[in-house]
C-alpha cells in the first residue's frame, strides 16, 4: 500500500529565502508524482506534474524533482514571497491504479 | 469559463438525514472524483468515475454514494449511515490522456448539527 509522508508538517521562513519542501512515498512503482497549493478553505491547485521517467520539472519559481529509486521527491521554491504562504500537497499516482494517494502537506508561512 | 464548481459552499446536516454535494464541470474531462479532507490530513478518496454510468469504490466509501448519469456532474451523497461526515469535501476531474493533472473545485464545507 502506497504512503506519502511530507516533512516538514509547518515552515516559517523570512520572505526572500530559498526554501525546500520534502515528499517520501514507500512504493517506488509510481506511475507520476504531483504536487499541489492549497490556500486555507480552498480547493487545490495544480503546480507541477512529474511523470515516473522524469527527473524534474520547472515552472517560473518553483522546480520540483523526482528521485524514484529512492521514492523522493523535492519542491524548491526560489525567492520566496509573502504569496507563497499555503499549503503544499504531494500526491503520487502508482502504476496500474487510478488513484491520487496524498501526503498531510506543508504549511508554508513566509513573514514579510 | 471553463472550470469545476461545486455547491452549496456550505452545508449543515442534522443527524439523520442525507444531502447531495454537487459537482459540475465544463471541461469535457471524462475522469471524476470526490475527497474527503480533515483537518491536518491529506485527502482520502471516496469515488471515482472514469466514464458516465460507472464509479468505483475509493478507501472510504462506507456511508456514500454517487452517480453518473452524465459526463459534466458527479453528485455525491451523504448518507445517515456515514458516522462522522462533518469534513470539507472536494471534488476533482480530469482528462483521459493528456498531462494526468486533476483539477479541483472550491470544495464544500459538511457540518453536522
Amino acid at each position: 500500500k502506497q504512503e506519502v509522508t511530507q516533512i516538514p508538517a509547518a515552515l516559517s521562513v523570512p520572505e526572500g529565502e530559498n526554501l525546500v519542501l520534502n515528499c517520501s512515498f514507500t512504493d517506488s512503482a509510481i506511475y507520476n508524482l504531483q504536487w499541489f497549493r492549497q490556500d486555507p478553505g480552498k480547493g487545490l491547485t495544480s503546480l507541477l506534474l512529474i511523470q515516473s521517467s522524469q527527473r524534474e520539472q520547472t515552472s517560473g519559481r518553483l522546480n520540483a524533482s523526482l528521485d524514484k529509486s529512492s521514492g523522493r521527491s523535492t519542491l524548491y521554491i526560489a525567492a520566496s514571497q509573502p504569496g507563497d504562504s499555503a499549503t503544499y500537497l504531494c500526491a503520487v499516482r502508482s502504476s496500474g491504479s487510478e488513484k491520487l494517494v496524498f501526503g498531510k502537506g506543508t504549511k508554508l508561512t513566509v513573514n514579510p | 469559463d471553463g472550470g469545476i464548481t461545486q455547491s452549496p459552499k456550505y452545508l449543515f446536516r442534522k443527524e439523520g438525514q442525507n444531502v447531495t454535494l454537487s459537482c459540475e464541470q465544463n471541461l469535457n474531462h471524462d475522469a471524476m472524483y470526490w475527497y474527503r479532507q480533515d483537518p491536518g490530513q491529506g485527502l482520502r478518496l471516496i469515488y471515482y468515475s472514469q466514464i458516465v454510468n460507472d464509479f468505483q469504490k475509493g478507501d472510504i466509501a462506507e456511508g456514500y454514494s454517487v452517480s453518473r448519469e452524465k459526463k459534466e456532474s458527479f453528485p455525491l451523497t451523504v448518507t445517515s449511515a456515514q458516522k462522522n461526515p462533518t469534513a470539507f469535501y472536494l471534488c476533482a476531474s480530469r482528462p483521459q490522456g493528456g498531462t494526468d493533472t486533476q483539477y479541483f473545485g472550491p470544495g464544500t464545507r459538511l457540518t453536522v448539527l
